[in-house]
This record gives C-alpha cells, sequence and structure tokens, in this order.
C-alpha cells in the first residue's frame, strides 16, 4: 500500500541553523500538508500545498518557514534559523482531492 | 475556529475489554479522522468518516453530524492498541484542509 514517507527520522540541529524536512507524498496526490507537534501538546497545523502555491497558512508559518515542491515527488519545510521552540516532531500529509489525510512517519527536530 | 474535546484523557484497561473514546467539535463538518499514535510518534490514520459508522478489523467508527460527536471503539483491546488516539476536525463543512486536532486519549492496555 502507497505510503507517505519522511527524512530524517530525527535531525539535531543547532540554534541559528537552517534545516530542510523532506517528505515523498503518495503518488498522484494533490494536496500536501505539513502539521507539528511540540512534546506534550497538540498536533497543529502549518501550512497546505495545492497546484504548487501554498494554499492556507496558520500563524505558526512566519518568514522563517516556507515549502517546496522542487521536482514533482517531494515536498520539503525549510525552517531557516532554527530557534530552540522550533523542537518538535513534523508531520507531513498528502491528500489525492484535500479530504482524507495521509500522514508520514514524523520527522523529530531537535535544536539545541 | 472548530474546537474538539476528547474524553478520557486517559485509559487504562485490561486485555480483552472494550473500549470506547469520544470526540465532540463545536463546527458542523463535512468529515472528521480518527488517528493512532505510537510510543515513538508516528501518526497513522484510522479513519475518515462523514456519517454512520466504519469498521476496520477490530476498530468501529462512528459519527453522528447533528449532535458534532464521534466515537471510536475498539472491541476486544490488546496490549499493541496502546496508543494515543487522536481525533481531528476540518474548521467547517466547506474545507478539508487545516485539520485541528484534539489533545488525544492516552490508552494502556494491560494483560
Amino acid at each position: 500500500e502507497p505510503e507517505v514517507t519522511q527524512t530524517p527520522s530525527h535531525q539535531v540541529t543547532q540554534m541559528g541553523q537552517e534545516v530542510i524536512l523532506r517528505c515523498v507524498p503518495i503518488s498522484n496526490h494533490l494536496y500536501f500538508y505539513w502539521y507539528r507537534q511540540i512534546l506534550g501538546q497538540k498536533v497543529e497545523f502549518l501550512v497546505s500545498f495545492y497546484n504548487n502555491e501554498i494554499s492556507e497558512k496558520s500563524e505558526i508559518f512566519d518568514d522563517q518557514f516556507s515549502v517546496e515542491r522542487p521536482d514533482g515527488s517531494n515536498f520539503t519545510l525549510k525552517i531557516r534559523s532554527t530557534k530552540l521552540e522550533d523542537s518538535a516532531m513534523y508531520f507531513c500529509a498528502s491528500s489525492p482531492q484535500g479530504y482524507e489525510q495521509y500522514f508520514g512517519p514524523g520527522t523529530r527536530l531537535t535544536v539545541t | 475556529k472548530n474546537e474538539v474535546e476528547q474524553s478520557p484523557q486517559n485509559l487504562t484497561a485490561q486485555e480483552g475489554e472494550f473500549i470506547t473514546i469520544n470526540c465532540s467539535y463545536s463546527v458542523g463538518i463535512s468529515a472528521l479522522h480518527w488517528l493512532q499514535q505510537h510510543p515513538g510518534g508516528g501518526i497513522v490514520s484510522l479513519f475518515m468518516l462523514s456519517s454512520g459508522k466504519k469498521k476496520h478489523g477490530r476498530l468501529i467508527a462512528t459519527i453522528n453530524i447533528q449532535e458534532k460527536h464521534s466515537s471510536l471503539h475498539i472491541t476486544a483491546s490488546h496490549p499493541r492498541d496502546s496508543a494515543v488516539y487522536i481525533c481531528a476536525v476540518p474548521p467547517d463543512t466547506g474545507t478539508a484542509s487545516k485539520l485541528t486536532f484534539g489533545t488525544g486519549t492516552r490508552l494502556q492496555v494491560t494483560l
């Protein structure tokens, strides 16, 4: 069964560094999402992406964040100049029609 | 914004017991998601349902759109069912993205 994959599974970075989290959505899906979960808290929506552009973003998704679909298969989340509070689990999801969402296993980002 | 409440927050059961987890939301929606989060953190989609009932193995999900309430049932629970179960809803009936998540129900099934 097709699944969403994410790499790396765990990323450790120093404060101020840039990180890129990668996701490979399910083939033929058209809608893509990033969510994050700070340890002990609820999962939160970050951004949705459709037709090569951001369709919606939360107040969390500020200029520090960007998303890209560079090659038609990968979907990336870039965090510029990471802060300690960016430490979280980041989940990617994809959807064929914008309703049922399929989640990846997540990338645990630790900022030191 | 759709407010989501789950109950109970924590649940301990003995193997074989029937489990019920509840989810209520404040704004009418087109469909609701039930998700399972393993101790390692990964999330698995269990169900998306817009009406009635869905069954997958020992898991059953029901939704009452009028009452804005959904339940997840686990029959003949097993220790491998131990996980956090999360419901998630869109903001309203018109959109499907931007899910709002509940705080989750932490289930532990003991032998």
